[in-house]
């Protein structure tokens, strides 16, 4: 079975500049994840999706970052625009209702912001 | 306050030998989960093992365990048989009420396992 899928798996981008992540989540899940990984602050939810719809968006860090979920296997996390304190790496990650509620990670997708 | 405490930045094990470690966690619900991940250097979060509050037993999964202390709020992973392929960052995450009635992961900071030839 597939897993979670994310692209890009890296992105090197200049200060200013519009930046998309994508997300697959696993077929059948009804709640996907986005987190960010740094060193400081280690892993930090930053929003959250049951059935397509934002539940609760308040880890994200502010207006430049929006997160959409048009349709059960598609999220994106657009950054606009980016700044290098938004250099990190975000995950994805997708869980089913009802079991005993593990998170399954996508592979992450590393930001550089120049 | 910090909710998952890991105390332990890193840690040596020689292989074949067990390994504990620390988690320990805050909270006022009585419903919670306990979950443990591993991040290898390839950056992947891979799921090891989950405890429920309300589970009496502890938890095994092959060469993982989870030493549940509910009282002391602190949930230690036990590595048995250390691999070389255990070296990695291990985190421990709190989920806050059970099955779907909670979607708060929160995340430790982590501990560095390196497993000695």
């Amino acid at each position: 079975d597939a897993g979670v899928i994310q692209s890009p798996r890296h992105e090197v981008t200049e200060m200013g500049q519009e930046v998309t992540l994508r997300c697959k989540p696993i077929s059948g899940h009804d709640y996907l994840f986005w987190y960010r990984q740094t060193m400081m602050r280690g892993l930090e939810l930053l929003i959250y999706f049951n059935n397509n719809v934002p539940i609760d968006d308040s880890g994200m860090p502010e207006d430049r970052f929006s997160a959409k979920m048009p349709n059960a296997s598609f999220s994106t996390l657009k950054i606009q625009p980016s700044e290098p304190r938004d250099s990190a790496v975000y995950f994805c990650a997708s869980r089913i209702t009802g079991n005993t509620g593990e998170l399954f990670f996508g592979e992450g997708s590393r930001l550089t912001v120049l | 306050a910090q909710k998952i405490t890991q105390t332990q930045p890193g840690m040596f094990v020689q292989e074949k030998e067990a390994v504990t470690l620390d988690c320990t966690y805050d909270t006022s619900d009585q419903s919670y989960g306990l979950f443990w991940y591993k991040q290898p250097s390839s950056g992947e979060m891979i799921f090891l093992i989950y405890q429920g509050s309300y589970d009496e037993q502890n938890a095994t999964e092959g060469r993982y365990s989870l030493n549940f202390q509910k009282a002391r709020k602190s949930a230690n992973l036990v590595i048995s048989a250390s691999q070389l392929g255990d070296s990695a960052m291990y985190f421990c995450a709190m989920r806050e009420g059970l099955f779907d009635y909670g979607q708060n992961f929160v995340f430790g900071p982590g501990t560095r396992l390196s497993v000695l030839p």
